[in-house]
């Protein structure tokens, strides 16, 4: 079973609030992903990491940011929420190695109001 | 076209029914992963590969390198199978894996008891 959490799961909120979604893994693994999803549609990775001190935006551009202080912890961060950005945010982590399966958290559905 | 194609898009079945998931890719991959999404977002790694066949109860999963082309079949299916079934490759060129995922729109099985 993957240990990886993620938090809140659910979250209401209004327009121009600053909101960070919070994601920990505890199988010390180096590699960590955001995934943004709407719904029915594929998922889109718009940040990853490949350690401490590491981030790379993705494949679909996001005005959130992200930050890797610690292995195990990968907040992502809104600066003001718009309605534009209501979808669901899956954060996953997997190890260094080329033939990396990726653990999923459960997810975050944002809804901006 | 999509760098990751899979069909079909809707599938609906009886309970006990043998179904099949096709996914097809058209570029240099290192591995290629099936991923099953429940109602309310969890995504839960069912395989990894590289080439051959790998098997997990009721599930089989079989790729074919030099067809770019992957296979998910369960059998005997149940209403619990209902999901979405998601393809994804790992990308890689030259021998250099990126990590990155890239996926498919996914599969909606309904199985009916």
């Amino acid at each position: 079973e993957a240990d990886i959490y993620q938090t809140p799961r659910y979250l209401v909120i209004g327009t121009g609030k600053k909101i960070t979604l919070e994601c920990s893994q505890t199988m010390g693994h180096d590699k960590m992903y955001w995934y943004q999803q709407d719904p029915g549609m594929e998922l889109h990775l718009i940040h990853y990491s490949y350690g401490v001190n590491s981030t790379e935006k993705g494949d679909l551009s996001s005005e959130s940011t992200v930050s890797r202080i610690r292995t195990e912890h990968f907040p992502l961060t809104l600066e003001s929420a718009r309605p534009s950005h209501t979808s669901q945010y899956l954060c996953a982590s997997s190890r260094l190695s080329p033939y990396n399966e990726q653990f999923f958290g459960p997810g975050t559905r944002l809804t901006v109001l | 076209k999509n760098e990751v194609e899979q069909s079909p898009q809707n599938l609906t079945a009886q309970e006990g029914e043998f179904i099949t998931i096709n996914c097809s890719y058209s570029v240099g991959i290192s591995a290629l992963h099936w991923l099953q999404q429940h109602p309310g977002g969890g995504i839960v790694s069912l395989f990894m590969l590289s080439s051959g066949k790998k098997k997990h109860g009721r599930l089989i999963a079989t790729i074919n390198i030099q067809e770019k082309h992957s296979s998910l079949h369960i059998t005997a299916s149940h209403p619990r199978d209902s999901a979405v079934y998601i393809c994804a490759v790992n990308q890689s060129s030259g021998g250099t894996s990126y990590g990155k995922l890239t996926f498919g729109q996914g599969t909606i099985l309904t199985v009916h008891p």
